[in-house]
Order: structure tokens, then sequence, then C-alpha cells
């Protein structure tokens, strides 16, 4: 594949329902990585992936973030009883292994909660 | 905890002129630090990686520097371009904490023509 592919590009959801959001990092790249960016502002870090090692969750919000990865492959980002604060752009990067490498972004989840 | 901060937040410019964006950190403790270009409505796109090990990196007019010491970075752009306009965000990977990288909130620059 050419690049990291994020699913969907766009989602309007409402209160209180569950959404998933779906990563396809570039084949090969062992580390992957998910980001919140809010209107305006700069990434935030929410979890960080690499190979079969233990997620690094710590930047998750809240226990109603989630997050999992088969492998090296699809990763998806689960948010339960969304609320309007989770409005926000979703990014996922993948890099070929920890840190020392080059983040590859997808063009990120845009995620609207009325 | 790492913080970054990057000055200024937005710069207009007129066509040709050179420039240079901030970036500074508060642990010099890092492994590398990168800057990128996001386009609004767009995903990020990698300009240039500073391994902490290097002083410089260079990429077409792009001119990016590290001092670890200070907690300071800057990305030169020589010659600007109304293409060069996007928002310019800087992000550091700290060792202990390898592959978290912590985002500056980005400067936004407008190359007038």
């Amino acid at each position: 594949g050419a690049g990291v592919s994020q699913s969907p590009s766009n989602k309007v959801t409402e209160k209180g329902k569950d959404v998933e959001l779906r990563c396809d990092p570039i084949s090969g790249h062992t580390a992957l990585y998910w980001y919140r960016q809010r209107l305006g502002q700069g990434l935030e870090f929410l979890i960080y992936f690499q190979g079969n090692s233990a997620p690094d969750k710590s930047g998750l919000p809240s226990d109603r973030f989630s997050a999992e990865r088969t492998g090296e492959s699809v990763s998806t980002l689960t948010i339960q009883r969304t609320q309007q604060e989770d409005s926000a752009v979703y990014l996922c990067a993948s890099s070929r292994d920890r840190g020392s490498n080059i983040q590859y972004f997808g063009a990120g989840t845009r995620l609207s909660v009325l | 905890k790492q913080e970054v901060t990057q000055i200024p937040a937005a710069l207009s410019v007129p066509e040709g002129e050179n420039l240079v964006l901030n970036c500074s950190f508060t642990d010099s403790a890092i492994y590398n630090l990168q800057w990128f270009r996001q386009d609004p409505g767009k995903g990020l796109t990698s300009l240039l990686l500073i391994q902490s090990s290097q002083r410089e990196q260079t990429s077409g007019r792009l001119n990016a520097s590290l001092d670890k010491s200070s907690g300071r970075s800057t990305l030169y752009i020589a010659a600007s371009q109304p293409g060069d306009s996007a928002t310019y965000l800087c992000a550091v990977n700290v060792y202990t904490n390898a592959g978290k990288s912590t985002f500056g909130d980005g400067t936004t620059l407008t190359v007038k023509p």
C-alpha cells in the first residue's frame, strides 16, 4: 500500500454512541501511533504500539477510550459513550520502528459528536 | 513532563522572504526532533527529522537546526513561496518514552503572492 490509510474520513455521531476508527499502517511498519488534534491545537498523544510489546496507553484521556492492534497490521481506536468534547481529528501514524524513524501520517478521521 | 512551544503562533510574509520558525522544548534528553507540515483538512507530512546527535538537516529550501542543550530547534525556509502556506509542527521524541512524541501547537504560515 502507498501510505497510512484511515477510515472513515469523517464521522458524525450522537452523544452517547460508540464509534470505531480504523487505521491501516504502511506494510512492514512495526510502530503505530494514535493522536488527537482539537481545532487549532497541536497533536495530543493517545496510544503507541510497537510490535508485540504491550502498548503505551498513557495518553488515553479516559477509560472510554481503547485501542487494539492485531500483530503489525490494522489498529482500531474505540471511543465508548462519546461526549461532545471528543470531537476532534484523530490521526494515526506508523514508522518502521520505535521513534528512530520518520512517522508517516494518515489523513485522519474527523469526528463530530452532536 | 516534556513541553513543546512554538513561536510565533502565526506568521504572514510576502513571497520571496526568508523566514525562521522556532520550537523550544523543556526536556533536553530527546531522542529526535521532527518538523511536519499540515495542510488544512489533511494529515501531516514529515519535512525533516533530526537525531539527537545531529546539529542540522537540510532538504531543498528547508534547513532545520537543533541545539539540545538550550532546548531549541529552528526551521529556516528560504525564498518562501505561496505554496509554503501551511501549519508547521515540531514534535519531540524523548528517549525515556520512545515512540511517544510531544507536539507543539504549530505555527501557521501565510505567504502572500
